[in-house]
């Protein structure tokens, strides 16, 4: 069975500041997507950014990108230039990409993380 | 407008009265799912459907019932709840298509749900 862990339950950082969020998986699957959902007070899952394990080529999406090594199993956030609004719960999930439950996501715990003025 | 209703979003029972939970979809979506999030834990998938009369068991089945008799309906039912069972729903949803295609899943708004 596939895992997801993500070991920074709390982060901080000051506005305008670069962070990063860290996210391990398990799996014997090759090929598979990789997810971080942004969950604000407002409860709303927020989709951030999508990684494709079969892509070499680490995904970005304006200020947020990610470091994918797959290799060690290892899917990182980097959120650049931090905004007020970027404050929120994130959740780093994983979803076969084949196989009869290929919608199923399967989630971290969370990294709460506060963003300073 | 595309989107994931849930009903009620706020709900607070007594142990042991049967609810129900609507999710509902607008989407023609074959794929729909529910999870609990709890604090500390994630969010953990409780049941999902890969079409109508199609559904399956997730990591969390225990003590909830679903049917899917319509492609757009999904209900969650609690045919005996107990405290255990306060937490927050989810419900999602997704076209099911060719094996591989990347197809997005949509999450509703959430249903906080308190058992006393």
């Amino acid at each position: 069975a596939q895992t997801v862990t993500q070991s920074q339950p709390e982060m901080s950082v000051q506005e305008a500041e670069t962070v990063t969020l860290s996210c391990t998986y398990d799996t014997s699957e090759s090929d598979y997507y990789l997810f971080w959902y942004k969950q604000p007070p407002s409860r709303q899952m927020i989709l951030v950014i999508r990684q494709e394990a079969y892509k070499q080529q680490n995904a970005t999406e304006n200020r947020f990108s990610v470091n994918f090594q797959k290799a060690a199993k290892s899917f990182s956030l980097k959120i650049s230039d931090s905004q007020l609004g970027d404050a929120a719960m994130y959740f780093c999930a994983y979803r076969s990409r084949y196989g009869g439950s290929q919608g199923n996501l399967i989630f971290g715990k969370g990294t709460k993380l506060s963003v300073k003025p | 407008e595309a989107q994931v209703t849930q009903n009620p979003r706020y709900l607070i029972t007594v142990t042991g009265k049967k609810l129900t939970v609507t999710c509902s979809q607008n989407m023609n979506h074959e794929y729909m799912s529910w999870y609990r999030q709890d604090p500390g834990l994630g969010l953990r998938q409780i049941y999902y459907s890969m079409n109508v009369e199609v559904t399956d068991k997730g990591d969390v089945p225990e003590g909830y019932k679903v049917s899917r008799k319509e492609k757009r309906n999904f209900p969650l039912i609690l045919e005996s709840p107990s405290p255990n069972q306060t937490s927050l729903y989810f419900c999602a949803s997704s076209l099911f298509g060719l094996m591989g295609s990347y197809n997005e899943q949509f999450f509703g708004p959430g249903t906080r749900l308190t058992v006393l």
